[in-house]
């Protein structure tokens, strides 16, 4: 079945430090697709990417990065040089394309940017 | 703005009383799935659609039921509201997981049963 762990419930860092929050998962597909969301205090739920099985590179938008490592059923996401802004909750989640498509969310990293 | 959106923002109602919440796309989309989020257990799939009147359980389907006679609109409905059931319900639309769409959020419902 399929399983998205986000292990790290909470973390705070300082605006200018680089931060990684964790995502492992779990699935019996070969192909499925991983996503990051971000939840502002504001509420809404903000896509910020998605990657498919077959494509491990990683990838890099602005302050973000994301490192996909199907050997270890990974897909972190980095922030370099953290700003206030980050502050939000962040969700990994996964779906495994040719079953029902059903897109299974990890219970969410809440991340802290103290100024 | 991915053409979402749901009603009411806002309720309140009483224990054992039945609730409709409304999910509506113009984006045509054809996934829609129903998500409540709590405090400690992030977003947990309620009910999901891939289509007009096909529908499926999530991991928390229990209470709960769903309809979908258009495409653009899914509706969540609580059979006999309980205290359990007050939660943050957001409505999600994609095309394909992976085929180049991804899901979009309505704003979310804020439900209180007392």
């Amino acid at each position: 079945a399929q399983k998205v762990t986000q292990a790290q419930t909470e973390i705070s860092v300082v605006e200018k430090e680089d931060v990684t929050l964790d995502c492992v998962y779990e699935t019996r597909d070969t192909t499925y697709y991983l996503f990051w969301y971000k939840q502002p205090p504001s509420g809404e739920l903000v896509f910020l990417i998605r990657r498919n099985s077959f494509d491990e590179q990683n990838e890099i938008s602005g302050r973000y990065s994301w490192n996909f490592q199907k050997s270890t059923s990974s897909f972190n996401f980095t922030i370099t040089a953290s700003q206030v802004v980050d502050s939000a909750v962040y969700f990994c989640a996964l779906s495994e394309a040719g079953r029902d498509d059903k897109i299974i969310f990890g219970k969410g990293t809440r991340l802290h940017i103290l100024p | 703005d991915a053409g979402i959106t749901q009603s009411p923002r806002h309720k309140v109602t009483e224990t054992g009383t039945p609730v409709t919440l409304r999910c509506h796309q113009t984006e045509n989309h054809r996934y829609m799935y129903w998500y409540r989020q709590d405090p400690g257990h992030g977003l947990r799939l309620i009910h999901y659609s891939y289509g007009v009147k096909d529908t499926d359980k999530g991991e928390v389907s229990d209470g709960y039921s769903v309809s979908r006679s258009k495409t653009e609109d899914f509706l969540l409905t609580l059979e006999s509201a309980t205290s359990s059931q007050t939660s943050v319900y957001f409505c999600a639309i994609s095309g394909r997981p992976g085929q180049n769409t991804e899901a979009f959020f309505g704003q979310g419902t804020r439900l209180t049963v007392v």
